[in-house]
């Protein structure tokens, strides 16, 4: 069972470039979301979904975009990259039901130049 | 809105000392809580949880109590190890509709010398 799966683990960037952040899960969850963390700041939510075809903003959304195709898959779409995205973003997946765990990935650390 | 507040770091202590890591939340409703720990070049792994009220979550001898008069849920431990150095952090979830948005404290980064 590979759990969560986030690629590339590292990436640098610069200015203005595009990326895409991949993230999958084989638990057939429902939810799954996407945080940034940042030194002092603890993780915050990016964007999140409930299911294929849903998606909702969570409480940094700026510059980030996301889209859910199918179930396991939960891609992060930064358009036009700035330095302050400098950051290590996590995907985390939960099935809907109850107080469950969420599950991360191993994280992507993103350097913006 | 929802907020976790966590006892700043680092920390350091001296293996087999007595651990503990304050939280504190703010939250309308009635959150489950819980404690996550981040190994070094790691993710997030759940360490221990509470959905209500009086709740221990428990687990590889790390203990939290679910108190809500006091809106509080510290990490204790009575041994640690020097495995045990990691990131903790407290976090809520009050789910809303189906976001099961977790909210979390800032982390605080424990170190365990022999």
């Amino acid at each position: 069972n590979a759990g969560v799966t986030q690629t590339p683990k590292f990436q640098v960037l610069k200015t203005g470039q595009s990326m895409t952040l991949q993230c999958a899960q084989d638990m057939n969850h429902e939810y799954m979301s996407w945080y940034r963390q940042d030194p002092g700041m603890g993780l915050r939510l990016i964007h999140y979904s409930v299911g294929a075809g849903i998606t909702d903003q969570g409480e940094v959304p700026n510059g980030y975009n996301v889209s859910r195709s199918t179930t396991e898959d939960f891609p992060l779409r930064l358009l036009s990259a700035a330095p302050s995205q400098t950051s290590v973003y996590f995907c985390a997946s939960k099935g809907l039901a109850g107080a469950g765990e969420q599950y991360f990935g191993p994280g992507t650390r993103l350097t913006v130049t | 809105g929802d907020s976790v507040t966590q006892m700043e770091g680092p920390v350091t202590l001296s293996e087999e000392a007595f651990l503990t890591i304050n939280c504190t939340y703010t939250a309308t409703g009635y959150p489950s809580l819980f404690w996550y720990v981040q190994y070094p070049g790691e993710g997030l792994q759940l360490l221990l949880k509470a959905t209500k009220a009086d709740d221990k979550g428990s687990n590889k001898g790390f203990e939290a109590t679910y108190r809500k008069e006091t809106t509080s849920f510290h990490l204790e431990k009575g041994s640690v190890q020097v495995s045990d150095s990691a990131v903790y952090f407290c976090a809520l979830s009050a789910s809303n509709f189906g976001n099961e948005k977790l909210t979390f404290g800032t982390g605080t980064r424990l170190t365990i010398i022999p």
